[in-house]
């Protein structure tokens, strides 16, 4: 069974500060991992993929396989990253193109 | 403008009856995917389609139905027999194995 858990419900910081976003994960075999946001009033979006190893509106997260974590960071919030993260993992198993969602995080940016 | 159209916005639904939830998609993607998203949650899958005229249960597929007739599109009726259908639903897409998911602007289903 594939499982995406991401401790904190509420993360609140000021802007300027650094910002990490939790991710664990409980999957048998090599995963892929994404994660979406959510922006007040807009739809679901990709944020960016393990794969892809880039970093997107100053985010990065890293794959740690050994820790099986996948963390959001980044250096400087914004008020704009103000928005619902999700952590998200597609697995194996005759389900290659299902994703398991975390409960999400809902970040806030403080001026 | 290319992308997952998901319809109504909000919808109502009054005890005993089935409602039926619009999606569309034009990005041509085999698999396409319903989702339940409740406050403290996150999102559960309720039924997913890699193909036409094949689709799978997901985690809730309890009081849901879905049909899978035509590529771009994937209904999802909520029945009578969902006892608590109060929740925002999203659709979602994608092309191949283990692609990133292309998300709808969401269904907000309320009881009358």
């Amino acid at each position: 069974a594939q499982r995406v858990t991401q401790p904190e419900k509420l993360l609140s910081v000021f802007k300027g500060a650094p910002v990490e976003l939790k991710c664990n994960y409980s999957y048998s075999g090599s995963p892929e991992l994404f994660w979406y946001v959510q922006y007040s009033r807009q739809r679901l979006q990709l944020l960016l993929r393990h794969i892809s190893r880039e970093s997107i509106k100053g985010f990065t997260a890293d794959l740690n396989k050994g820790e099986t974590s996948f963390h959001l960071k980044k250096p400087f919030a914004q008020e704009e990253d103000s928005a619902m993260y999700y952590c998200a993992l597609s697995g194996g198993g005759g389900s290659n193109y299902k994703l398991t969602f975390g409960k999400g995080t809902l970040l806030t940016v403080n001026p | 403008d290319g992308g997952i159209t998901q319809s109504p916005k909000y919808l109502f639904r009054k005890e005993g009856q089935n409602v039926t939830l619009s999606c569309e998609q034009n990005l041509n993607h085999d698999a396409m995917y319903w989702y339940r998203q409740d406050p403290g949650q996150g999102l559960r899958l309720i039924y997913y389609s890699q193909i036409v005229n094949d689709f799978q249960k997901g985690d809730i597929a309890e009081g849901y139905s879905v049909s899978r007739e035509k590529k771009e599109s994937f209904p999802l009726t909520v029945t009578s027999a969902q006892k608590n259908p109060t929740a925002f639903y999203l659709c979602a897409s994608n092309d191949r194995e283990r692609q990133p998911q292309h998300f709808g602007d969401g269904t907000r289903l309320s009881i009358l």
